[in-house]
């Protein structure tokens, strides 16, 4: 079956750091671009970092520039997000997902671990 | 703010049909970008439901349909269930952004 199991997350005061991550099975994990996609308490989806293949290329959503780091590891299939200096903006469900092979979409997803941040 | 623009709420009876539009602009929709539909139901994930603006993935009833024109896309569902009640959002690429971007996303309403 083809998974995708984040964890992880959990109440961190201002500032504070978390590493999410997300373990992945049934499927080639070494093949996909792969993406996390945040969710506040309430409101909609934003896409907010992913990564290519091989770990070499990486994109992010200008309000984590700086603060949050992708990164994966193959050998492990997982994918990893580091996220620093949080702020209460960054409370939300963290979700990773599988982008679909040659589309600019997401086609598997993770149940989600949640962050909260608040003092 | 959200790039892509979808109405809050839409809603009809068992057996109807509805359409959710998504509007964008010309840096993603007009630029030629593919528009993706998602389905989340309450506390749960988002599942893939349209992709490439009209492909069904595997296990989609054939229900949920997608089109796009011009800088716009719309998700049409016709026999409505109840099982149905859910979000719904859109999503493509903005060029201008260089993000993947989501649509506020339409919280369907069987009555």
């Amino acid at each position: 079956e083809v998974q995708l199991v984040e964890s992880g997350g959990g109440l961190v005061q201002p500032g504070g750091s978390l590493r999410l991550s997300c373990a992945a099975s049934g499927f080639s994990f070494s093949s996909h671009w792969m993406t996390w996609v945040r969710q506040a308490p309430g409101k909609g989806l934003q896409w907010v970092a992913n990564i290519n293949e091989d770990g070499t290329h990486k994109n992010y959503v200008d309000s984590v520039k700086g603060r949050f780091t992708i990164s994966r590891d193959n050998a492990r299939n997982s994918l990893y997000l580091q996220i620093n200096s949080l702020r209460a903006e960054d409370t939300a469900v963290y979700y990773c997902a599988r982008h679909l092979i040659g589309h600019l979409t997401f086609d598997i997803w993770g149940q989600g671990t949640m962050v909260t941040v608040s003092s | 703010q959200s790039v892509l623009t979808q109405p809050p709420s839409v809603s009809g009876a068992p057996g109807q049909r509805v359409t959710i539009s998504c509007t964008g602009s010309s840096s993603n929709i007009g630029a030629g970008y593919d528009v993706h539909w998602y389905q989340q139901l309450p506390g749960t994930a988002p599942k893939l439901l349209i992709y490439g603006n009209n492909n069904r993935p595997s296990g989609v009833p054939d229900r949920f349909s997608g089109s796009k024109s011009g800088t716009s896309a719309s998700l049409a569902i016709t026999g409505l269930q109840a099982e149905d009640e859910a979000d719904y959002y859109c999503q493509s690429y903005d060029s201008s952004l260089s993000d993947w971007v989501f649509g506020g996303g339409t919280k369907l309403t069987v009555l």
